[in-house]
């Protein structure tokens, strides 16, 4: 068990909708990372928060977004849900620095638009 | 073409076999090599990381770095059925003296038979 804990494990809706996935980091953890992991793409790296901002952006489209608040938890949020955006999304956390290679990986949320 | 590039597998060994993953690349500004491990219905788990060139070893796993390659490798010696995952390689550039964001490969699963 990484300490990273993510909710819902499983979520199923339809094209159009929205949808928020939530992330708890490890304790004292000030970065949280959100990945999409799809067959074909592998792992993809979205967006970066540390200590309540955004750090670094990567492949995350317009109609997802994502905050950290003040007690480090962290929301994606994903609107306008198409079907290609059926994935895993992983939160991941880390204890050192703004970027940091050491990262702890939740367990996922298993997203299906249908 | 992908930056990362890695055989998706199955790789089927027998216990005690020795087993060779492997990732090429093709970014000359990646400095930082990973190593993740991932169990189904799991999240990534880091496995071991090496900076720039060379070798690192830990227990049963030794993780090679060639750079005029762009080319890196893990061994696992002693294999064992609880070795069976999918192996993800990681890296990323060292961009003004820091780290930056993961580029991940797609992961070859390996499965270990008793």
């Amino acid at each position: 068990d990484s300490g990273v804990t993510q909710t819902p494990k499983h979520l199923i809706t339809a094209t159009g909708q929205r949808v928020t996935l939530r992330c708890s980091p490890r304790s004292g953890d000030l970065s949280v990372y959100w990945y999409q992991q799809s067959l074909d793409q592998g792992l993809q790296f979205l967006i970066q928060y540390y200590n309540g901002e955004e750090r670094a952006k990567g492949n995350i489209l317009e109609r997802f977004s994502a905050q950290q608040f003040p007690d480090l938890h962290s929301e994606l949020n994903l609107s306008s849900l198409e079907l290609g955006d059926s994935a895993l999304y992983f939160c991941a956390s880390s204890p050192k620095g703004v970027m940091s290679y050491e990262q702890y990986f939740g367990p996922g949320t298993r997203l299906t638009v249908t | 073409q992908k930056e990362v590039e890695q055989d998706p597998g199955p790789l089927s060994v027998p216990e005690g076999a020795i087993v060779s993953l492997n990732c090429t690349y093709s970014n000359s500004a990646f400095q930082y090599f990973m190593w993740y491990r991932q169990y189904s219905r799991k999240g990534p788990e880091l496995l071991m990381y090496t900076y720039s060139s060379g070798n690192k070893e830990d227990g049963r796993f030794t993780a090679q770095v060639d750079k005029s390659s762009k080319y890196i490798s893990l061994f696992i010696r002693d294999s064992q059925p609880s070795d069976s995952a999918t192996y993800l390689c990681a890296m990323s550039p060292d961009l003004y003296g820091g780290f930056q964001k993961l580029v991940f490969g797609t992961g070859t699963r390996l499965l270990v038979s008793p």
